[in-house]
């Protein structure tokens, strides 16, 4: 089964519209993430939540709002999509101090 | 600031020949630090962690506290070993994010 799954795979959008990306995890893991994966494949984090609660914000746009509906998901909304939000997002999870698990990652394509 | 630098964007050797993937890093406290690879179009997969010293698919990774280093080495290469390698800090104290080298991009030639 898999441990962290996030859906779609790929989203292929236009500039402007809105756009959800979902995240869940069975490893009963409290803290979850969004990370993102430039074209020059550097990954930077971008949000952390810790049981429902956001611990980490890095100075990301507020176009961007993860939500946290249980502490098994994290989900990464986008408004008006611009064309360097093309990247691929990747969502986490980990233990209070422990190993991070990752997710297949989400290739978003803003055209 | 804490920063995790890798300082090769592609390695490339031969198939047999030793690997070594450098890593160093700035940090005020004691980090943990992690190598993490991932395989064409998957996700990453922690391939190494130092606190366990332990060795996972040949590869090993020393802690040297004094050069702020945790190179990353194999001795004999292998094709399947080809992927992108990222290396890693975390701070507990931070919420356990991962603060991510610019990666080294390994390849293995037959």
């Amino acid at each position: 089964d898999t441990a962290v799954s996030q859906t779609p795979k790929y989203l292929v959008t236009q500039m402007g519209n809105d756009k959800s990306i979902k995240c869940e995890q069975n490893l009963g893991h409290d803290t979850m993430y969004w990370y993102k994966q430039d074209s020059k494949k550097f990954l930077k984090i971008m949000f952390s939540y810790n049981n429902k609660e956001l611990i980490i914000n890095e100075t990301v746009p507020n176009r961007f709002s993860p939500k946290s509906p249980d502490k098994a998901h994290l989900n990464l909304h986008i408004n008006s999509l611009e064309l360097g939000d093309s990247a691929v997002y990747f969502c986490a999870s980990s233990p209070v101090r422990g190993r991070v698990f990752f997710g297949s990652g989400t290739q978003l394509s803003v055209l | 600031a804490q920063r995790v630098t890798q300082p090769e964007k592609l390695l490339s050797v031969f198939k047999g020949a030793p690997v070594e993937l450098k890593c160093n890093y700035s940090y005020s406290g004691s980090p943990e630090l992690f190598w993490y690879v991932q395989y064409s179009r998957q996700r990453l997969q922690l391939l190494l962690r130092h606190i366990s010293r332990e060795s996972i698919k040949g590869f090993t990774a020393d802690l040297n506290k004094g050069e702020t280093s945790f190179h990353l080495k194999k001795p004999f290469a292998q094709e399947e070993d080809s992927a992108m390698y990222y290396c890693a800090l975390s701070y507990y104290n931070q919420g356990g994010k991962l603060i991510f080298g610019q990666g080294t991009e390994l390849s293995v030639k037959p």
